[in-house]
């Protein structure tokens, strides 16, 4: 069974605050999702990490694939009350033939 | 392109009863997946369709099942609520294959068993 841990879990930060979270596995995946969630909506694709080692930045927003690809983070630069949500990765392949959800992390931004 | 679309967005059923839940996926696409959502489980897969055909089928009782029609809708149904299968219920549909691609999701279905 593929497992996703994520941390932490919660998170309560002031706004322009900086912020990381994590997201490990023993399992290597082909490649890794991070999603981020809105009360009553379902989760919304922020970006697609598949090459070992790769980063990748979306404003304010940067995404980390683990050399082995087994693990990922999600940096936040200056957190905006709008950044408040439910994020979520997500990695795909390996033994699983479907995509495997992390706990997720409720990210908390108090203006 | 029209996004991904759930019906209903909410039900109130009692324990017992029986519920059907329903999803258009993204034109075109024909992978279909269905998701529990629950504050202490977290996101948890139920069944993918592909081509009318189930592929995959996650680790939940014979209570639940799916069903995908040739235009590539899907149905999910849960026979004898019990008071634990309050969740949001996720569809997500991608192209091809769910456990390769990106899966877009709907705004999913809140169901409360009382």
């Amino acid at each position: 069974t593929q497992l996703l841990e994520q941390s932490p879990q919660f998170l309560s930060i002031q706004e322009g605050e900086n912020l990381t979270v994590y997201c490990n596995s023993s399992s290597v995946f082909s490649s890794l999702q991070w999603y981020r969630q809105e009360p009553g909506e379902g989760p919304v694709l922020l970006v697609t990490v598949v090459t070992g080692g790769e980063v990748k930045k979306l404003k304010r927003l940067t995404f980390q694939f683990g050399d082995a690809r087994k693990d990922s983070s999600l940096h936040i630069t200056a957190a905006q009350p709008g950044d408040t949500g439910l994020y979520l990765c997500a990695g795909a392949g390996g033994s699983a033939r479907q995509l495997t959800f992390g706990s997720g992390t409720q990210l908390t931004v108090l203006p | 392109k029209a996004g991904v679309t759930q019906t209903p967005r909410y039900l109130i059923k009692t324990r017992g009863q029986q519920v059907t839940l329903s999803c258009s996926p993204i034109s075109g696409h024909r992978s279909v997946s269905w998701y529990q959502q629950t504050p202490g489980q977290g996101l948890q897969f139920l069944f993918e369709y592909f081509s009318e055909t189930q592929r995959n089928k996650g680790n939940f009782p014979g209570r639940f099942s799916g069903r995908q029609f040739s235009n590539s809708r899907s149905e999910m149904n849960v026979s004898t609520l019990e008071l634990g299968d309050s969740a949001l219920y996720l569809c997500a549909s991608s192209y091809r294959d769910s456990s390769r691609e990106t899966q877009y999701f709907g705004p999913g279905t809140r169901l409360l068993v009382l």
